[in-house]
């Protein structure tokens, strides 16, 4: 697999309910970032976790990090019918001259 | 709220001719960014640039890509000859950049849908 896979490919879930994602990667990282896009626009970035943290919150998301594992997950809370979108992680490399994307975790919030 | 702003939203064009994609990156951001995603597929990096050069390239980022920042607002990408396989959405992006040396939240354009027939 590549640098910043997620899992699970697609979730589908009802509204209220918690939505888990997770994500993993091969080399080490400055940090890794989460990013939201609705289908056919731009990415908007949701949260970003140094490689020194372990957790962080953010309104109803909340990321953690594992180094020795390489693993991250990215958790909605009391998910709404606005959720409704493709998630994706992104990690920087030793460099820090770009992000690299994985493919993503496609949502569904069903009302 | 400061945006990217990136131009055409859609372009048309046919096998061989070249496309100049458009963005106007966030005024105060100083790294920059070209991404790629054919549909429903990942984000691709193709090129970052930082004081008029670029930074990093991809393997995708060969000699039919350029990026040019002609005049301190624009940032540019061109494909000079299309291929059926460019066709994609072209994000662009912006970075005031965290510091030392890592790459801080990105500011992502709504892109340009490139169709190569």
């Amino acid at each position: 697999s590549q640098q910043g896979e997620e899992d699970p490919q697609a979730l589908s879930i009802q509204e209220g309910e918690n939505a888990t994602m997770n994500c993993s990667y091969k080399t080490s990282i400055n940090n890794l970032q989460w990013y939201r896009q609705n289908s056919g626009r731009g990415l908007v970035h949701l949260i970003l976790i140094r490689s020194n943290e372990r957790e962080k919150h953010s309104g109803r998301l909340r990321v953690t990090l594992d180094t020795s594992k390489k693993s991250s997950s990215l958790l909605i809370t009391a998910s709404r019918a606005a959720d409704t979108a493709s998630y994706f992680c992104a990690t920087d490399g030793a460099a820090g001259n770009k992000l690299t994307f994985g493919g993503g975790t496609r949502v569904l919030v069903k009302p | 709220e400061p945006e990217v702003t990136q131009t055409p939203s859609h372009q048309v064009t046919q096998m061989g001719q070249e496309v100049i994609l458009r963005c106007v990156p966030i005024s105060n951001h100083l790294y920059f960014y070209w991404y790629r995603q054919i549909l429903g597929q990942k984000v691709e990096f193709l090129v970052s640039f930082y004081n008029n050069e670029i930074s990093e390239k991809s393997e995708i980022f060969d000699d039919q890509f350029s990026v040019e920042r002609p005049d301190g607002s624009n940032f540019t990408l061109k494909i000079r000859s299309t291929k059926l396989e460019d066709s994609a959405m072209y994000f662009c992006a912006s970075s005031p950049r965290a510091g030392g040396g890592t790459t801080g939240e990105l500011f992502f354009g709504e892109g340009s849908r490139l169709t190569v027939l």
